[in-house]
């Protein structure tokens, strides 16, 4: 099947560890962040998202930082899983065209 | 369904042909987007939807595509005389409205020949 993140940066972690990716951003008419997680041959799956408003939300595992003073992103995993490893993708959306902005993505493997 | 749909999951045509590709957006969703992703890329803008115009079709990479939402649902993508370059898979997504977030269907992977 297709190979996701074949040349992206990556990004290896213990099982049981803490994930932190980065992603930067251009655009300072974006108002709202999604990460995406993409699974080879499989769809961009919708992790967290979070508004320009805000600087940080919560969900199940996983954290996002939003510092728009320097137009950067982060999710954060904690205890990362085997299931973890994908590509993940961070998303703008720009307030004026509702059209979302997909960053290069970083492939995440976790080692046993 | 619980899901945006894509039809065909693989489709191989022969360059210079004519290929049509099918969106089954999420019941109830205004919004609706297609993306082109190649190999090793992030997913690239095409066309988005609210309702049945295209509120944004500044992703198109030529005249050879087209897209079309008649009724406010159901999406076709469209390619005319296919090039190789056409070959990657195309994605499509769903919100309930623009503000909310959106949902990926799992993408049409498409190859030229």
């Amino acid at each position: 099947g297709e190979s996701v993140g074949l040349h992206l940066p990556t990004l290896s972690v213990q099982e049981g560890d803490n994930s932190i990716i980065n992603c930067a951003y251009s655009n300072s008419a974006s108002d709202y962040f999604i990460w995406y997680k993409q699974e080879s041959g499989k769809g961009p799956q919708f992790i967290i998202d979070i508004r320009s408003n805000m600087d940080k939300r919560q969900g199940q595992r996983v954290t996002v930082l939003l510092n728009k003073t320097v137009k950067h992103l982060s999710l954060q995993i904690a205890a990362t899983q085997p299931g973890d490893s994908a590509v993940y993708f961070c998303a703008e959306r720009d307030s004026g065209t509702y059209k979302y902005i997909f960053g290069t993505g970083t492939r995440l493997k976790v080692l046993a | 369904g619980a899901g945006v749909s894509q039809t065909p999951s693989n489709k191989v045509t022969e360059k210079g042909k004519y290929v049509e590709l099918r969106c089954d957006p999420i019941s109830g969703h205004t919004a609706l987007y297609w993306y082109r992703q190649s190999l090793g890329q992030g997913p690239e803008f095409l066309i988005y939807f609210q309702g049945t115009g295209a509120a944004d079709d500044s992703g198109l990479p030529n005249d050879r595509f087209f897209a079309v939402r008649p009724e406010g649902s159901v999406s076709t993508l469209k390619i005319q005389r296919t090039e190789r370059g056409d070959s990657a898979v195309y994605l499509c997504a769903s919100s309930f409205d623009k503000a909310t977030e959106a949902f990926f269907g799992q993408g049409t992977r498409l190859t030229v020949v």
